[in-house]
C-alpha cells in the first residue's frame, strides 16, 4: 500500500515550453501533498506544499508563475513548469501524505531542458 | 531555524556496521526520519522516530536520538552491497501541514 507515481518519468523539452508532471496516490486519498526539487548530490529541496481544492503554498524563492501546482482531487498533483529554461532541469519529486505522520514519496521526474 | 546536516560520505566494508550521524537545530522538532535513495530513484522511508523518545530498533536499524544535543544517528548492523544508497536524515516541524525539512544526505559506499 501507500504508492505513489509520477508520470512521466523522464522528459526532454525545448527551451521556452512548458511540461506538467502528474503526482498520483494510487492506493489512498492524500491530504497534502508536496513538490521537491533536486539537484545533482544535492539534498531535496521543498518548493511547494498543495492541499486539495486550495491554492498551493509556496517556498520562499520559488516563483509560483513558473511552477504552477494545480491539486484537483485527492489523488492527483500536477506541477506545470512554464517557458522551462535549461536551469529548470532537475529531478522533481513529489510526495503525499494521508491523516498520519508518513510522507509517501514518489520514484521522480528528470527533467532536462535544451 | 531549520538546517539539518549530515556528513557527505560513508564507506564501509561488507558485514561491518555502518553509522550515519544528523544534525539539526530546531528544537521543536515532532518526528525525525531516515529516507533511503537509490540512483536515479525516489525517497524510500526507511525508519522514523518520535522526538521524545531516544531509541529505535527494526531489524537491522537502529535509530539512536539525542535531542539535548540534537544529535540523530542510523546504524545498520551487517552492512550489505545492497545498502549502498544515499541516506538522508529529515525532521518535521509542528504545524498544519509538518513540513519536512532534508538533511544533505549521506552517500554510503559498502566495499565488498
Amino acid at each position: 500500500g501507500a504508492v505513489v507515481s509520477q508520470h512521466p518519468s523522464w522528459v526532454i523539452c525545448k527551451s521556452g515550453t512548458s511540461v506538467k508532471i502528474e503526482c498520483r496516490s494510487l492506493d489512498f486519498q492524500a491530504t497534502t501533498m508536496f513538490w521537491y526539487r533536486q539537484f545533482p548530490k544535492q539534498s531535496l529541496m521543498l518548493m511547494a506544499t498543495s492541499n486539495e481544492g486550495s491554492k498551493a503554498t509556496y517556498e520562499q524563492g520559488v516563483e509560483k508563475d513558473k511552477f504552477l501546482i494545480n491539486h484537483a482531487s485527492l489523488t492527483l498533483s500536477t506541477l506545470t513548469v512554464t517557458s522551462a529554461h535549461p536551469e529548470d532541469s532537475s529531478f522533481y519529486i513529489c510526495s503525499a501524505r494521508t491523516q498520519g505522520l508518513s510522507q509517501f514519496f514518489g520514484p521522480g521526474t528528470r527533467l532536462t531542458v535544451l | 531555524g531549520e538546517d539539518v546536516e549530515q556528513s557527505l560520505f560513508l564507506s564501509v566494508r561488507e558485514g561491518d556496521s555502518s553509522v550515519i550521524n544528523c544534525t539539526y537545530t530546531d528544537s521543536s522538532s515532532t518526528y525525525l526520519y531516515w529516507y533511503k535513495q537509490e540512483p536515479g530513484a525516489g525517497l524510500q522511508l526507511l525508519t522514523y522516530i518520535f522526538s521524545n523518545m531516544d531509541m529505535k530498533q527494526d531489524q537491522r536499524l537502529t535509530v539512536l536520538l539525542n535531542k539535548k544535543d540534537k544529535h540523530l544517528s542510523l546504524r545498520i548492523a551487517d552492512t550489505q552491497t545492497g545498502d549502498s544508497a544515499i541516506y538522508f536524515c529529515a525532521e518535521s516541524l509542528p504545524g498544519g501541514y509538518q513540513k519536512v525539512t532534508f538533511g544533505t544526505g549521506t552517500k554510503l559506499q559498502v566495499i565488498p
